[in-house]
């Protein structure tokens, strides 16, 4: 069975610019969550999707944040325009029930 | 605030020895913790969990003990080997939810 996959592993941009991360989770698992994690931090959750509805986004910066689940299956998450405090590793997980998240590998953004 | 503490940042073991793992929470609503182990550039793998109705689980060398008087819970590798050496996160989720708050981990290293 394929795990999370994410693209792109690796993103380099210049602060002010558009960057857009791909998560296709495992098939059937119907949650689907986004995390930041900064170096040295445990991951944080900035949104959690069941099924093609966002169900807690309250920790998503929507002034330059924002994420669609598009039928229910495969995530974009876009930060527009980015910032240096926005350098750090997003993950996508998803989750059949509830109880255990499978993780992606991550996208590792760096703002210059 | 930070719920989920993981208060020592890292760890040596010698191979073969024990490694405990500790985590301290806050929050008395969470019902349901995991332990999440991560290699470098790959994302967070679930190791292992524990409800809150039960006080320890164990599956094979790992071992996760939870003391709700205490809002304590630690991770036991026996015997600990070169290959767990990673960062080990807790992660612990609100009771009725899918919402999970991580620690912010816990590098483990294991000499051989």
């Amino acid at each position: 069975e394929a795990g999370v996959v994410q693209s792109p592993r690796y993103k380099i941009i210049e602060k002010k610019q558009p960057v857009a991360f791909w998560c296709n989770p495992i098939s059937g698992h119907n949650t689907l969550y986004w995390y930041r994690q900064n170096l040295g931090q445990g991951p944080e959750l900035l949104i959690r999707y069941e099924n093609e509805e966002a169900v807690d986004d309250s920790q998503l910066p929507k002034d330059r944040f924002s994420a669609e689940r598009l039928k229910g299956v495969d995530s974009t998450l876009k930060i527009q325009p980015a910032e240096l405090g926005d350098s750090a590793v997003y993950l996508c997980a998803s989750s059949l029930d509830g109880r255990t998240e499978f993780f992606g590998p991550g996208t590792r953004l760096t703002v210059l | 605030d930070q719920q989920v503490k993981q208060n020592s940042p890292s760890l040596s073991v010698q191979e073969g020895r024990i490694s405990i793992l500790n985590c301290d929470y806050t929050n008395s609503m969470f019902d349901y913790f995991l332990w999440y182990k991560k290699y470098p550039a790959e994302g967070p793998t679930f190791l292992i969990s524990i409800s809150s109705i039960k006080d320890k689980n164990e599956d094979g060398r790992f071992t996760v003990f939870l003391n709700k008087s205490a809002k304590h819970l630690s991770l036991h590798i026996v015997p600990s080997q070169p290959g767990d050496s990673a960062v080990y996160f807790c992660a612990a989720r609100f009771g009725g939810t899918y919402k999970y708050i991580f620690g912010t981990g816990t590098r483990l290293k294991v000499l051989a």
